[in-house]
């Protein structure tokens, strides 16, 4: 495994406030991925970073920032939750870009 | 663009049964393909990969083979156990010479239930 955490691992919030999600990799892998997970949909991509200071955006990236000042933490944020971003969070690292991803254990996110 | 389409299940067999899941796949260029499982409230754990046509990937007695010719890449398993039940995704990412460099494309999984 590639030594990735994510923090928190369970966080209830209210709609219209912001969150924060924190991804932390211990393997300096260069490439980190946010995906949400969700019944019907499988895995969706929200953001990703192919270094320090460099990320694009991925199919789902609406209402999402994320942000990349050091190789082993990636940040992502809802900028105002709404109820449609609850789900279930994941992080991934990856050594190329299209190369195998490893993954975190995941954040439930829940927005009343 | 890339996509992958594999049964969504779920899958119920019993214990020492024969397992396939099928996947097939749409890219440009050469993908590299992958079969991830994920068990209950867990993340996602690579459990094999091929990089180019004809090449099997194993592991834990679970096998794919990379079929070009049929965009395919189901898995298969001789003997299943209560342990397998999880859900399985294949993924496909895009090589440099063309489709996506920088992530994966996933199917939707299939839920794995096996009975003792």
């Amino acid at each position: 495994d590639a030594g990735i955490t994510q923090s928190p691992r369970h966080k209830v919030t209210e709609t219209g406030t912001p969150v924060t999600l924190r991804c932390h990799q211990t393997e300096n892998h260069r490439y980190m991925y946010w995906y949400r997970q969700d019944p019907g949909h499988g895995l969706r991509l929200i953001h990703y970073s192919y270094g320090v200071k460099d990320t694009d955006k991925g199919e789902v990236s609406d209402g999402y920032s994320v942000s990349r000042s050091k190789t082993e933490d990636f940040l992502l944020t809802l900028e105002s939750a709404t109820s449609s971003q609850t789900s279930v969070y994941f992080c991934a690292t990856g050594t190329s870009g299209g190369g195998a991803q490893y993954f975190g254990p995941g954040t439930r996110l829940l927005v009343l | 663009g890339d996509s992958v389409t594999q049964m969504e299940g779920p899958v119920t067999l019993s214990e020492e049964a024969f397992l396939t899941i099928n996947c097939t796949y749409t890219a440009t260029g050469y993908p590299s393909l992958f079969w991830y499982v994920q068990y209950p409230g867990e993340g996602l754990q690579l459990l094999l990969k091929a990089t180019k046509a004809d090449d099997k990937g194993s592991n834990k007695g679970f096998e794919a083979t990379y079929r070009k010719e049929t965009t395919s890449f189901h898995l298969e398993k001789g003997s299943v156990q209560v342990s397998d039940s999880a859900v399985y995704f294949c993924a496909l990412s895009g090589a440099p010479s063309g489709g996506s460099n920088y992530k994966l494309t996933f199917g939707k999984g299939t839920l794995l239930t096996v009975n003792p």
